[in-house]
């Protein structure tokens, strides 16, 4: 079964510093990965989308990430923490053909921004 | 342009009833699927719904269940709900076809079991 590690369950960052985000899965083929983000009592907000066009790929609100198939990674980075971005964020992996796929997502990174 | 709406936004049952939550998909979108997310948890597939079947199932009991209606929308039933039911109920909607859509989330149903 497919799994999805996001190392670090809270990350603290002072606003203007980098942001990364860990995500590692568990898979012999490279699924689809996707980020989101969920703010207090909201739903998941998609982030980007890894469709395997590239490997570096650009988000909403300045973010990116690097999908690295022989760490079997798919890190979220920002170059500059912004007080919005506080937040939790999410990394899935999907497998299935089209739009017919499930997510498994990992457990979530509290991102808290310090002023 | 609407997005996926749930309802209600909270609800509150106690332990044995049963629960009926509703969704509609974001405008254009035909596949619906089912997420729950209990607290500090990331969501977790229940199933998903296309052509008013169920396509896919996650691991839960049958005292989940659905519905998919020919305008989409769908419904979420849990049955003899216990205390482990509480938790946020996602539903998300997609287009179904041969490139990758991302499935786009409500805001949830908020369910509590007494």
């Amino acid at each position: 079964a497919q799994s999805v590690t996001q190392l670090g369950s809270h990350v603290s960052v002072s606003e203007g510093a980098l942001v990364l985000l860990r995500c590692n899965y568990s898979s012999s083929v490279p699924p689809y990965l996707f980020w989101y983000v969920q703010y207090p009592n909201q739903g998941l907000q998609l982030l980007l989308k890894y469709t395997s066009a590239a490997t570096l790929v650009k988000g909403i609100n300045g973010f990116e990430a690097e999908f690295k198939k022989s760490e079997t990674s798919f890190h979220l980075t920002k170059p500059s923490a912004h007080m919005s971005d506080a937040a939790e964020y999410f990394c899935a992996a999907g497998r299935g053909g089209g739009s017919n796929y499930k997510l498994t997502f990992g457990k979530g990174t509290l991102l808290t921004v310090n002023p | 342009d609407a997005g996926v709406t749930q309802s209600p936004t909270h609800l509150i049952k106690t332990r044995g009833q049963q629960v009926t939550l509703r969704c509609s998909p974001k405008s254009g979108h035909d596949t619906v699927s089912w997420y729950q997310q209990a607290l500090g948890q990331g969501p977790q597939f229940i199933f998903q719904y296309y052509e008013e079947e169920e396509r896919q199932r996650g691991n839960f009991p049958d005292r989940f269940s659905g519905h998919q209606f020919p305008n989409y929308s769908s419904e979420l039933n849990v049955n003899a709900l216990l205390l482990g039911d509480s938790a946020l109920y996602l539903c998300a909607s997609s287009l179904a076809g041969s490139s990758l859509q991302p499935q786009h989330f409500g805001d949830g149903t908020r369910l509590s079991i007494l």
